[in-house]
């Protein structure tokens, strides 16, 4: 069955250091989403990303976050100075069409040290 | 605004005994309500969308537009169903889920 699949599984960075987290989306998939889960907190919308382009951001994604599709089937999410509180799990998800399942990767444990 | 709200952060249930978790949103327009299901070490993956309007390992869950709920039921536990449940919430033309804060389902044997 395909999956999502996200590298790393664990980041370590320090403070300000730019990371950037991976994911493979399923392959027939056309909508791309970031999530993150803050330890203790509820999963959070960050983006979407359609066609090439980003389609929805949330009040977190602000200028220090960026997303790209550099190949066709890379999705990749850059934090360009990560902060203490940018430390969270951070959930790639695909899904055919809008209002589909949305299909999730392992996470990326990020931490800011 | 669109908002899900669980509220309970633990629930635990005997094993055989049924099984209720809470789901209420706030949603102006009309809403897609999902239930997804975290097993432990496992990735966030779907149990049920209220429009296919299937059963899926025993669960059912019935949106209810008056009173904005979607809880999730199971009549009888059993001791896999222990695990991280979200309910979710999507709209037309806004294709983010915003999640509740989710309930550890403990099932004891």
């Amino acid at each position: 069955e395909p999956e999502v699949t996200q590298t790393p599984s664990h980041q370590v960075t320090q403070m300000g250091q730019e990371v950037i987290l991976r994911c493979v989306p399923i392959s027939n998939h056309l909508y791309f989403y970031w999530y993150r889960q803050i330890l203790g907190q509820k999963v959070e919308f960050l983006v979407s990303f359609y066609n090439n382009e980003i389609s929805e951001k949330s009040e977190i994604f602000d200028d220090q976050f960026s997303v790209e599709r550099p190949d066709g089937s890379n999705f990749t999410l850059k934090i360009r100075s990560t902060k203490l509180e940018d430390s969270a799990m951070y959930f790639c998800a695909s899904s055919v069409r809008e209002l589909t399942e949305a299909f999730f990767g392992q996470g990326t444990r990020l931490t800011v040290v | 605004a669109q908002r899900v709200t669980q509220p309970e952060k633990l629930l635990s249930v005997f094993k055989g005994a049924p099984v209720e978790l809470k789901c209420n949103y706030s949603y102006s327009g009309s809403p897609e309500l999902f239930w997804y299901v975290q097993y432990s070490r496992q990735r966030l993956q779907l149990l049920l969308r209220h429009i296919s309007r299937e059963s899926i390992k025993g669960f059912t869950a019935d949106l209810n537009k008056g009173e904005t709920s979607f809880h999730l039921k199971k009549p009888f536990a059993q001791e896999e169903d222990s695990a991280m449940y979200y309910c979710a919430l999507s709209g037309f033309g806004n294709e983010k889920l915003t999640f509740g804060t989710g309930t550890r389902l403990t099932i004891i044997p």
